[in-house]
């Protein structure tokens, strides 16, 4: 069974940069790709990006900026790091395992899948001076 | 980017069927995956792919797909399926792929 386990610093004032790492238990490391998702208080979630074993990355245009997320394979963990934070970056944060691939044929559509099976326990991170 | 859309709020009768929508280009060619999430909880995954359940999550829950909409169906809601439900896709139509999510909808079984 897949386990996430999560911590980073929980306050943080304003500019400062947040930091957070992510433990892989369980399974593979390769083959997946390993995001970050936050939810401000009262909201939705928002997806701040993901990177898979070899490194690669993609980042939510709306935090490019300001995000950087690495992996190390070694640790079979993968972090997060939010510069400049401000009072809108409070959230709780989750990390997240997720799959992609081909879906095959439904009619005459070609559809691929993408969903997010395992997530962390979440880490509430407060921004305030 | 892509967006997905949900509406904000539904309501059901115990016992009684629910559709949850979910519109967005991106899921012209990727199946949706639906998330429940209660409160102080992380995200749980209960539908993926076409229309597959993971381990565990109840038979009740079903999903299926038509141009840029996907539904989440619950047949013979439950007290305990209250919850907020968030539809999720990956986005393949900028220059980098990204995910997106819906805003939610809030379910209340009445």
């Amino acid at each position: 069974q897949v386990q996430l386990q999560q911590w980073g610093a929980g306050l943080l004032k304003p500019s400062e940069t947040l930091s957070l790492t992510c433990a892989v238990y369980g399974g593979s490391f390769s083959g997946y790709y390993w995001s970050w998702i936050r939810q401000p208080p009262g909201k939705g979630l928002e997806w701040i990006g993901e990177i898979n074993h070899s490194g690669s990355t993609n980042y939510n245009p709306s935090l490019k900026s300001r995000v950087t997320i690495s992996v190390d394979t070694s640790k079979n963990q993968f972090s997060l790091k939010l510069s400049s934070v401000t009072a809108a970056d409070t959230a709780v944060y989750y990390c997240a395992r997720g799959l992609s691939g081909g879906g095959g044929y439904s009619g005459y559509d070609y559809y691929y899948y993408y969903y997010m099976d395992v997530w962390g326990k979440g880490t509430t991170v407060t921004v305030s001076s | 980017s892509s967006e997905l859309t949900q509406d904000p709020a539904v309501s059901v009768a115990l016992g009684q069927t629910v559709r949850i929508t979910c519109q967005g280009d991106s899921l012209r060619s990727y199946y949706a995956s639906w998330y429940q999430q209660k409160p102080g909880q992380a995200p749980v995954l209960v539908i993926y792919g076409k229309n597959n359940r993971p381990s565990g999550i109840p038979d009740r829950f079903s999903g299926s797909s038509s141009g840029n909409t996907a539904s989440l169906t619950i047949t013979g809601a439950q007290a305990e399926d209250e919850a907020d439900y968030y539809c999720n896709s990956r986005d393949s139509s900028g220059n980098h792929p990204n995910v997106v999510f819906g805003g939610g909808t809030k379910l209340t079984v009445l």
